[in-house]
């Protein structure tokens, strides 16, 4: 158990809709990162929030935005769904930014896009 | 797109067997993380090993690092049938402003009993 958990378990929606993906991080853990992962490859990152300010943001496309609040927990929302968009979406909080700080991941969410 | 490769991209081994899974790299880096996730589920942190080191151990792991080849090693000693599960390394690039962390491809790692 990594304290980290994540909201629905499994997900499944129709293209072109809109989802919204939940996490709740470890108490006191300031840093959230999203991670999308696709079938039999390794997870891939997609934005990270800092204080509740995204702090980096990786080879996704604007339809893909989060939100992190002051309760340690944070959403991943994703427009306009594509096909490809199918994967497992996991969230990691860490204590503080940068350095060789552990990410502690969550069991992830499931989505399937049809 | 991936940082790394591990190599194999599946291993099968009998219970009690050591099994070692390499991992490579393309830019310099704060730190290596391996970790391990069973059946599509979410990931486990294994151990990290920073820049500076060259070895070490956890339990029945052993990481090495060669940062002038850029690449890792995850040992596992005396398999349990428990430890069947996808390994990833994972690094944590040099001079980010993030702690992003870039995931190879992963090994499957199937023990049997």
């Amino acid at each position: 158990e990594t304290g980290v958990t994540q909201s629905p378990t499994h997900l499944i929606k129709t293209r072109g809709q809109q989802v919204t993906l939940r996490c709740s991080s470890q108490s006191g853990h300031n840093t959230v990162s999203w991670y999308q992962q696709a079938l039999g490859q390794g997870p891939q990152f997609i934005f990270q929030y800092y204080r509740e300010e995204e702090n980096g943001r990786g080879n996704f496309p604007p339809r893909f935005s989060g939100l992190q609040f002051p309760n340690y927990s944070s959403e991943l929302n994703v427009n306009a769904l594509e096909l490809d968009d199918s994967a497992l979406y996991l969230c990691a909080s860490s204590l503080q930014v940068g350095g060789s700080y552990e990410q502690y991941f969550g069991p992830g969410t499931r989505l399937t896009v049809t | 797109s991936q940082q790394g490769e591990e190599d194999p991209q599946a291993l099968s081994i009998q219970e009690g067997e050591n099994a070692t899974m390499n991992c490579s790299y393309k830019t310099s880096i704060n730190n290596l993380q391996w970790y391990r996730q069973n059946s599509g589920r979410g990931l486990v942190h294994l151990i990290l090993i920073r820049s500076n080191e060259r070895e070490k151990h956890s339990g029945r792991l052993r990481v090495t690092l060669d940062t002038s080849k850029k690449s890792s090693s995850l040992l596992i000693t005396a398999s349990r049938a428990a430890d069947t599960a996808s390994y990833f390394c994972a690094t944590d690039s040099l001079g980010g402003a993030t702690n992003k962390l870039i995931f190879g491809t992963g090994t499957l790692l199937a023990v049997q009993p």
